[in-house]
């Protein structure tokens, strides 16, 4: 089971970086690692995925060391519109093991003006 | 381009009542999801579907059908609502392939039963 580890809850000001870590040391050879984003009353919004070393696109970076064994989402310089939920997914994205597509409770991230 | 869409939007159920929620996606997508959110908890898949004809059970199925008659369109249904069935519901889509983990959400449908 690639089950994920992240922190409940972490707070932020505005024009900071954050940096949300997951675990995932049961990560399998195929698996990608993705993140999404959800703010209230919304479905989850794709993020970013990747499978080793370094992502990065217009909205964020993500960070996977050589064991491949946690990954970090790095938010440039945030604004009071990062205030959401953010969840780590582990999976081959094949959909035929659905114990990989656990959601968890993220980390529900607080940005302060 | 839609995207992804569920309706409605809102229902309330009296206990044992049946309903059917529908989400209808414009991207050609083969796989599609239903999951449900309930309140400070992250999103649990009830059912899902890797093609048109198929469906297959995920994490929480009990109590609900699905059916996926059209490529295009997963149906969800309550035969017989529970109190314990009040939650948000939200359903996905996504392209079939391996390295793909990009699911597009549909706005949800907030269902409570009585």
């Amino acid at each position: 089971l690639a089950k994920t580890t992240q922190p409940i809850s972490m707070d932020s000001y505005e024009g900071q970086e954050v940096n949300i870590t997951c675990s995932h040391n049961n990560i399998a050879t195929n698996d990608y690692i993705t993140w999404y984003q959800q703010f209230p009353s919304q479905g989850p919004r794709f993020i970013i995925q990747g499978y080793k070393t370094k992502v990065t696109n217009e909205v964020a970076s993500l960070f996977i060391p050589a064991d491949r064994k946690s990954s970090t989402l790095s938010l440039p310089r945030v604004s009071l519109s990062d205030t959401a939920v953010y969840y780590c997914l582990v999976g081959d994205g094949l959909g035929y093991n659905t114990d990989k597509l656990i959601f968890g409770t993220g980390t529900r991230l607080q940005v302060f003006p | 381009n839609a995207g992804v869409t569920q309706t409605p939007k809102f229902r309330v159920l009296k206990t044992g009542q049946s309903m059917t929620l529908l989400c209808a996606q414009d991207m050609n997508h083969e796989y599609m999801y239903w999951y449900r959110q309930d309140p400070g908890m992250g999103l649990r898949l009830i059912h899902y579907s890797v093609g048109e004809g198929t469906t297959a059970k995920g994490e929480v199925p009990d109590g609900y059908n699905v059916s996926r008659l059209k490529k295009q369109n997963f149906l969800l249904g309550l035969e017989s609502a529970a109190p314990s069935q009040t939650s948000v519901y939200f359903c996905a889509s996504s392209l079939w392939g391996l390295n793909s983990y990009e699911q597009y959400f549909g706005p949800g449908t907030r269902l409570t039963v009585t």
